[in-house]
């Protein structure tokens, strides 16, 4: 029973430009919801959180927008670096409970 | 800067063997988790502990899996006897209760031959 899903196993995108990663959600009870960044042969880290009670959150370069409706959360980078070459896993829990499920990643490619 | 630490690195081992994973949070953490990460999907939750007790177990092979956390602090996952699909990447995250953000280790990956 996969709650969460990235759709999107890859993404090569150009230096500079936007990346635009997608996520989508089946249980309603989630109201926390995260991206982790996960380098080659080291533990995802965290990278920004947003909670149901709003729509966007910003942190520099990149934003996370929430589409309650939809059950669809997004992770907006820009401009796109070469270091940000990763895999990218959404996740998301309920409540205080920190049973979090994660997608099965989309790994992102910027090219120089 | 505080991390989670965990060993071994890389395990290979025989079908049939026994394995153990050990974990130690970052300090103050209360809760701590066990994931299991196999190629190509996302972490997938294996056990999630406050202080030493189990929240929750559901999704661990009771049949071979075993995990511990006696004085609330580090934790060990074991399995008994490995099998070949038991392959994968076992992560250890911890986080202060009530918060979302969960810390990782850098995993302990398994090779069952």
């Amino acid at each position: 029973d996969q709650q969460v899903k990235q759709n999107s196993p890859s993404l090569s995108v150009q230096e500079g430009r936007i990346s635009i990663l997608n996520c989508d959600y089946t249980n309603s009870m989630f109201d926390y919801f995260l991206w982790y960044k996960k380098y080659p042969a080291e533990g995802p880290t965290f990278l920004i959180s947003i909670s149901s009670i709003k729509d966007k959150n910003e942190d520099g370069r990149f934003t996370v927008f929430l589409n309650k409706s939809a059950k669809h959360l997004s992770l907006h980078i820009v401009p796109s670096q070469p270091g940000d070459s990763a895999v990218y896993f959404c996740a998301a829990s309920a409540g205080n409970n920190n049973d979090m499920r994660f997608g099965a990643g989309t790994r992102l490619t910027v090219k120089p | 800067e505080a991390e989670v630490a965990q060993s071994p690195r890389y395990k290979i081992t025989e079908k049939s063997q026994a394995v153990a994973f050990w974990c130690d949070p970052i300090s103050g953490h209360a809760t701590l988790y066990w994931y299991r990460q196999i190629l190509g999907q996302g972490p997938e939750l294996l056990v999630q502990f406050q202080d030493e007790s189990v929240v929750d177990d559901s999704q661990l092979p009771k049949d071979r899996f075993s995990a511990e956390r006696l004085k609330g602090v580090d934790s060990t996952l074991k399995i008994q006897p490995a099998e070949l699909g038991d392959s994968a990447m076992y992560l250890c995250a911890s986080s202060f209760v009530n918060t979302g953000e969960l810390f990782f280790g850098e995993g302990s990956r398994l090779t069952v031959l």
